[in-house]
């Protein structure tokens, strides 16, 4: 089955700095590669996707880049601001018949500095 | 339009306990799977469903079950509550499958003693 590796665990930015999380996937069918934002004690938020007919996605300050070769992702995040602080997730999967559910990383905990 | 929706948001167990997490999605969605989320670890499937009628395993499914009789309704049942199963536990739900937009609910918290 997949298997996503994510780091760094932990990441403290200075605010107005970037941040950047990357992760990397075992499984070479997979084709789909969402990031979700978790603040405490709350629900999974996507906050950006990418497929793999697509190299860079943007979304404002986000943005996320797949190296299909390489078989890793990350996560871009520029001007970074105090509401960015939370856990975040990366997690693949292929979209078709017979995905049966996404495989997460194990997450990062962004911390930004005031 | 309340999308996923789950109760309870927490319960504590004793072990050898049963108890049912419920969870309910009104966007027609065909696909629904449930996660637990463990300390310091990403979420992990336990079960998901393609449609009414249809489940299968993820990841974890040891001690659980679950059925899809109706495609609002997908609840996960503990038969025999223990301690390992301290989680959060979260039902998320998708259009298509796993490789769309999963919509999660707010989670249910479970302490088993």
């Amino acid at each position: 089955g997949e298997n996503v590796e994510q780091h760094p665990s932990t990441l403290s930015v200075q605010e107005g700095d970037s941040a950047v999380i990357k992760c990397t996937y075992s499984d070479s069918a997979s084709n789909y590669f969402p990031w979700y934002k978790q603040e405490l004690g709350k629900r999974p938020q996507l906050i950006i996707d990418i497929r793999s007919n697509v190299g860079e996605k943007k979304d404002q300050r986000i943005a996320v880049t797949l190296n299909k070769t390489a078989k890793h992702f990350s996560l871009h995040i520029t001007e970074t601001q105090p509401e960015d602080s939370a856990v975040y997730f990366c997690a693949a999967t292929y979209s078709g018949g017979g995905a049966d559910g996404l495989t997460f990383g194990k997450g990062t905990h962004l911390i930004i500095q005031p | 339009n309340a999308g996923v929706t789950q109760t309870p948001k927490f319960q504590v167990l004793k072990t050898g306990q049963s108890m049912t997490l419920q969870c309910a999605q009104d966007m027609n969605h065909e696909y629904m799977s449930w996660y637990r989320q463990d300390p310091g670890m990403g979420l992990r499937l336990i079960h998901y469903s393609v449609g009414a009628g249809i489940t299968d395993q993820g990841e974890v499914p040891n001690g659980y079950n679950v059925s899809r009789s109706t495609t609002e309704d997908f609840p996960l049942r503990l038969l025999s509550a223990a301690p390992s199963q301290t989680s959060v536990y979260f039902c998320a739900s998708s259009s298509l499958g796993a490789g769309e937009t999963q919509y999660f609910g707010p989670g249910t918290r479970l302490l088993v003693l």
